[in-house]
């Protein structure tokens, strides 16, 4: 399976601490990206980083990439309860035009 | 920004009917799109992938006869659930990519309910 893994399933966390999951996959990329998943909806892409990149921030969001692990981090700082969903990491498997998704860590933000 | 709008939301049919399900890219031409299938709680699995006209590339395990998909413009593609069963209930997603965009753009999924 190309599917890759995330860690932790679930997280729980009080509003304002940080969340960080992780990701690891089995192939070459090009590409990670992280994708939100609001329940029973589809997804909403977050952030890219390319296989040449190791770290990358998009306003509360803070990826970093070690290919040599294949592995991936997402950190989401001064949580909100609205950061509540489940979130997903993607590769394309090197090819570019496939996208295969990690098993996902579902949030849970407390207000 | 890019908009993929997925129709219906919400199916409940009977067994043995056929069921379609459309992927429309709004405002951008979708060279690619990716039909994932998505069980509770569960992550995302990838059924088959769809070039503007040609036939798709379905994933191992994945019955190309009872997912049937069609994507004869760039801007649609539809999935048909033939003679659908129970165990085909489940959440289908559809994404789409465009020449130029390195991330995918996904529709609000519809959740398939088979009596």
């Amino acid at each position: 399976s190309q599917q890759g893994e995330e860690d932790p399933q679930a997280l729980s966390i009080q509003e304002g601490e940080n969340a960080t999951m992780n990701c690891s996959y089995k192939t070459s990329i090009n590409n990670l990206q992280w994708y939100r998943q609001n329940s029973g909806r589809g997804l909403v892409h977050l952030i890219l980083i390319r296989s040449n990149e190791r770290e990358k921030h998009s306003g509360r969001l803070r990826v970093t990439l070690d290919t040599s692990k294949k592995s991936s981090s997402l950190l989401i700082t001064a949580s909100r309860a609205a950061d509540t969903a489940s979130y997903f990491c993607a590769t394309d498997a090197g090819r570019g035009n496939q996208f295969y998704f990690g098993t996902g860590t579902s949030l849970t933000v407390i207000p | 920004g890019a908009v993929v709008s997925q129709h219906p939301s919400r199916v409940i049919c009977k067994s043995g009917t056929s069921v379609k399900i459309e992927c429309r890219s709004l405002d951008f031409q979708a060279t690619t799109m990716f039909w994932y299938r998505q069980f509770p709680k569960q992550s995302l699995m990838l059924m088959a992938t769809s070039n503007e006209g040609s036939k798709a590339t379905y994933e191992q395990g994945v019955e190309k006869d009872k997912f049937l998909i069609n994507h004869a413009s760039l801007t649609l593609s539809t999935l048909t659930v033939t003679s659908a069963h129970p165990e085909d209930s489940s959440f289908y997603i559809c994404s789409a990519h465009g020449t130029g965009f390195e991330k995918l753009f996904f529709g609000s999924g519809t959740q398939l309910s088979v009596l």
